[in-house]
């Protein structure tokens, strides 16, 4: 079962970049790395996925290493919008965890 | 396109009741998996759901239950409710197993 460990929460400035690491030691060959934004009473949001190296789209990037034991969402810029508590999620079906997540506090 | 739609929103039963919750998918998507969320234990996998099959099954007792239909639709339905039921219910659909899934707004279930 991927486990996945996370920071419980993270401070940051307006405008500054993010970045949010992930741990997943058991993580297996053909689990996928997801991230997620949850704001309070609302579903989580998909944010990015990737399987290696570096994935980019229009809100954040995501880097893997080679061993693909941790993974880390960057989010370039924050404002205050970005207040929410992020999701690293590993693993397909009955393995599906969510970790606790990290609560990221933007601050003006 | 319109997102994923669940209801109700919010629902108050009593210990011992059953209640049965619905969820739209994203128009197109045939995978459905269904979430539980508590301020204890975060979020949880309940099931997933593809072409009206249960995938894919989390570790919860055989009092959740749930079933998709030929549109995709899915339905869960919790039998004997105790008062550990009380939490929030998230439905997700994705255009195929294992990989992204976009989530609805919630069923807030509460057990008294």
């Amino acid at each position: 079962l991927a486990k996945t460990t996370q920071p419980i929460s993270m401070d940051s400035y307006e405008g500054q970049e993010v970045n949010i690491t992930c741990s997943h030691n058991n993580i297996a060959t053909n689990d996928y790395i997801t991230w997620y934004q949850q704001f309070p009473s609302q579903g989580p949001r998909f944010i990015i996925q990737g399987y290696k190296t570096k994935v980019t789209n229009e809100v954040a990037s995501l880097f893997i290493p080679a061993d693909r034991k941790s993974s880390t969402l960057s989010l370039p810029r924050v404002s205050l919008s970005d207040t929410a508590v992020y999701y690293c999620l590993v693993g397909v079906g009955e393995k599906l965890t969510f970790g606790t997540g990290t609560r990221l506090t933007i601050i003006p | 396109k319109a997102g994923v739609t669940q209801t109700p929103r919010y629902l108050i039963k009593t210990r011992g009741q059953q209640v049965t919750l619905s969820c739209s998918p994203i128009s197109g998507h045939r995978s459905v998996s269904w979430y539980q969320q508590t301020p204890g234990q975060g979020l949880q996998f309940l099931f997933e759901y593809f072409s009206e099959t249960q995938r894919n099954k989390g570790n919860f007792p055989g009092r959740f239950s749930g079933r998709q239909f030929s549109n995709s639709r899915s339905e869960m339905n919790v039998s004997t409710l105790e008062l550990g039921d009380s939490a929030l219910y998230l439905c997700a659909s994705s255009p195929r197993m294992e990989r992204e899934q976009y989530f609805g707004p919630g069923t807030r279930l509460t057990v008294t």
